[in-house]
């Protein structure tokens, strides 16, 4: 897997748009960007993923740029239950493979 | 839909000890995965299995085995246990039909004393 780089946390205001960027500048032409995130003592849990285009759906938005070595997860109104670990990882694998993602912390 | 289903939840073992769980994937998911989540170690893949059959493994010792039904359930063992095994186990199933996104299980805490 292509190694990612993410901030290691992040504070949001409840209701306003969390940005979290992620660095990937080794991507590989056929791997995808997966985003996921895991809140204290659950498993992981699917947000979203993208190759090229942008995506959205009901959880978040990804924004992918031109030359893919990076991207944002866009979560657009957070709330309190949005506090978690989000991780992004890049594979076009079987397997997948976290690193220390970013610890977000949304606040009232 | 429901989701990927493990058993228990939790679990205490004592040293030398032997572990099974089990795990439901989505429905329709012929293909289940097995992690081990640790505060140090992260994320780690364990063994993926397809139509009962173990695709790939992880590096990890032959204490760790698993297999596959037919109707896609799987379990995972752990004989002889270590303080070390102590850790969350996930499941995680995919399909080609849903894009071979993978979706975990909640998980099962394994502490060893």
């Amino acid at each position: 897997d292509a190694k990612t780089t993410q901030p290691p946390s992040m504070d949001c205001a409840e209701g306003r748009a969390a940005n979290l960027p992620c660095n990937h500048s080794t991507i590989s032409g056929n791997e995808y960007v997966y985003w996921y995130r895991q809140i204290h003592s659950q498993g992981p849990q699917y947000i979203i993923h993208g190759l090229k285009n942008n995506e959205t759906n009901e959880m978040a938005s990804l924004i992918i740029t031109e030359d893919r070595k990076s991207s944002t997860l866009i979560l657009p109104h957070a709330t309190l239950r949005d506090t978690a670990v989000y991780y992004c990882i890049v594979t076009n694998d079987y397997k997948l493979s976290f690193g220390a993602g970013t610890t977000v912390t949304v606040r009232a | 839909k429901a989701g990927v289903t493990q058993t228990p939840r939790y679990l205490i073992k004592t040293r030398g000890q032997q572990v099974t769980l089990s795990c439901s994937p989505i429905s329709g998911h012929r293909s289940v995965s097995w992690y081990q989540q640790t505060p140090g170690q992260g994320l780690q893949f364990l063994f993926e299995y397809f139509s009962e059959t173990q695709r790939n493994k992880g590096n990890f010792p032959g204490r760790f085995s698993g297999r596959q039904f037919s109707n896609s359930r799987s379990e995972m063992n752990v004989s002889t246990l270590e303080l070390g095994d102590s850790a969350l186990y996930l499941c995680a199933s995919r399909s080609s039909l849903s894009g071979n996104t993978i979706y975990f299980g909640e998980g099962s805490w394994l502490t060893v004393v």
